[in-house]
């Protein structure tokens, strides 16, 4: 089993609608999880991170980690086409000093 | 916006030749790393470093090498490029803590083709 699972995708949602990215991982002990985006062709970009059970709201954006289940999620809200991009799930691997990236979620918002 | 960069960001070279992948950042992290990426692919971690003389290799294995002799500064070299070789390459760079060690900041790439 990977350490961190995203399904790829893609994932079409029209404009203005709440798109959801799941992922889940193997470690029941990670507490931080982070979301980056990555639009084609170029480098991925953080813009969630999420520490302990809950929620997380910053904008648009709602990141959510259910430690008991083991999984992470991502909720835009109000989708743009400007959203469309993979989005990749990142969790702690080796101690908190690198990163295990899932295989990324592509999203495809459409007008 | 992240001041990490990468040169060349495009290159194409023979079988057998000797590269060096230059990566360098002006924020002062102390932990740097290289990932490969080919299109539409997982991001995989080939090197990393902790700071000053401290490198490690990554998940991926790699025929990579690396050093870390200034901060700012990680390059990687290839001593001797194959056709497997050909990639993208991505350098990153974070600082510590609970949020920074997580928080990393992701060059422009280098597109690599052997040929």
């Amino acid at each position: 089993q990977k350490e961190v699972e995203q399904n790829s995708g893609p994932l079409s949602v029209p404009e203005g609608a709440i798109a959801s990215l799941n992922c889940t991982y193997s470690d029941r002990g990670s507490q931080s999880f982070f979301w980056y985006r990555q639009y084609s062709g170029k480098s991925p970009e953080l813009i969630m991170f999420i520490y302990s059970n809950g929620d997380k709201e910053d904008g648009r954006f709602t990141a959510q980690l259910n430690k008991a289940s083991q999984y992470v999620s991502l909720l835009i809200r109000d989708s743009q086409p400007s959203d469309s991009a993979t989005y990749l799930c990142a969790g702690p691997t080796g101690g908190y000093n690198k990163l295990i990236f899932g295989a990324g979620t592509r999203l495809a918002v459409h007008p | 916006e992240a001041d990490i960069y990468q040169t060349p960001r495009y290159l194409v070279i023979g079988t057998g030749k000797k590269i060096t992948l230059e990566c360098s950042q002006t924020m002062g992290h102390d932990k740097m790393y290289w990932y490969q990426q080919d299109p539409g692919m997982e991001l995989h971690l080939i090197h990393y470093s902790y700071g000053v003389n401290s490198t490690e290799k990554g998940d991926l294995s790699s025929e990579s090498t690396v050093s870390r002799i200034r901060t700012e500064h990680f390059p990687l070299t290839l001593e001797s490029a194959r056709p497997s070789h050909t990639s993208q390459y991505l350098c990153a760079s974070s600082e510590g803590g609970l949020r920074g060690w997580g928080e990393q900041y992701f060059g422009p790439g280098t597109r690599l083709t052997v040929t």
